[in-house]
């Protein structure tokens, strides 16, 4: 199985939206409503920002999205803050009952 | 609140086989509803989702690694275990071991992750 495919790099600035790709395929993203959110900062463990194609867990910011049309998912950061600077990965489950995650995407603050 | 913890070895021969435990606190692994996940990330790279075991044994892998993986569960204490075998150098990796959603995969709770170095 290969990698779901994100941007090496976003950017933007403070107050800014940006939105981060995830393209799979209909065995994975478009087969199902199962995509997942990370946010990673350095050194730390991934937390989970989005589940669900658009769900957010307690304790998420509301300016963090997610959608999905297709086999692309994407993820939306409205209101940009310094702090949102890490490393996002996306995750879907697929038809052969396994996990599969993104390349990973690095969020740069201006 | 479901804490996890990894631990064993940070340092393996090449050849050997990589064991790591997690230690599940806060929750019931066989309370159900989840499946318990390994998932690792080298260096500088991104993550790797190695496998997930349910509390009653079932397990699916990665298919790129099946043939070197094993995950089991111990529901007395509590914990999940990885195993790898021959490993190499390419094993080197931060090894996380976290809680999914048994219907959707989203990993919800994870630890914080160990170091694992494949070195003579």
């Amino acid at each position: 199985q290969s990698a779901l495919t994100q941007p090496a790099s976003v950017s933007g600035s403070p107050g800014q939206s940006i939105t981060i790709s995830c393209t799979g395929t209909s065995s994975d993203v478009g087969g199902y409503n199962y995509v997942s959110w990370y946010q990673q900062h350095p050194g730390k463990a991934p937390k989970l920002m989005i589940y669900e194609v658009s769900n957010r867990p307690s304790g998420v910011p509301d300016r963090f999205s997610g959608s999905k049309s297709g086999n692309t998912a994407s993820l939306t950061i409205s209101g940009l803050q310094a702090e949102d600077e890490a490393d996002y990965y996306c995750s879907s489950y697929t038809s052969s009952s396994t996990l599969l995650f993104g390349g990973g995407t690095k969020l740069t603050v201006l | 609140q479901v804490q996890l913890q990894e631990s064993g070895p940070g340092l393996v021969k090449p050849s050997q086989t990589l064991s790591l435990t997690c230690t599940v606190s806060g929750g019931s692994i066989s309370s159900g509803g989840y499946y318990w996940s390994w998932i690792r990330q080298h260096p500088g790279k991104g993550l790797e989702w190695i496998g997930y075991i349910y509390y009653s044994g079932s397990t699916y892998y990665n298919p790129s690694l099946k043939s070197r993986v094993t995950i089991s569960v111990d529901t007395s204490k509590n914990q999940f275990s990885l195993k790898l075998s021959s490993v190499t150098a390419a094993d080197t990796a931060v090894y996380y071991c976290a809680r999914g959603d048994f219907w959707s995969g989203y990993l919800d709770y994870w630890g914080q992750g160990t170091l694992v170095t494949v070195s003579s």
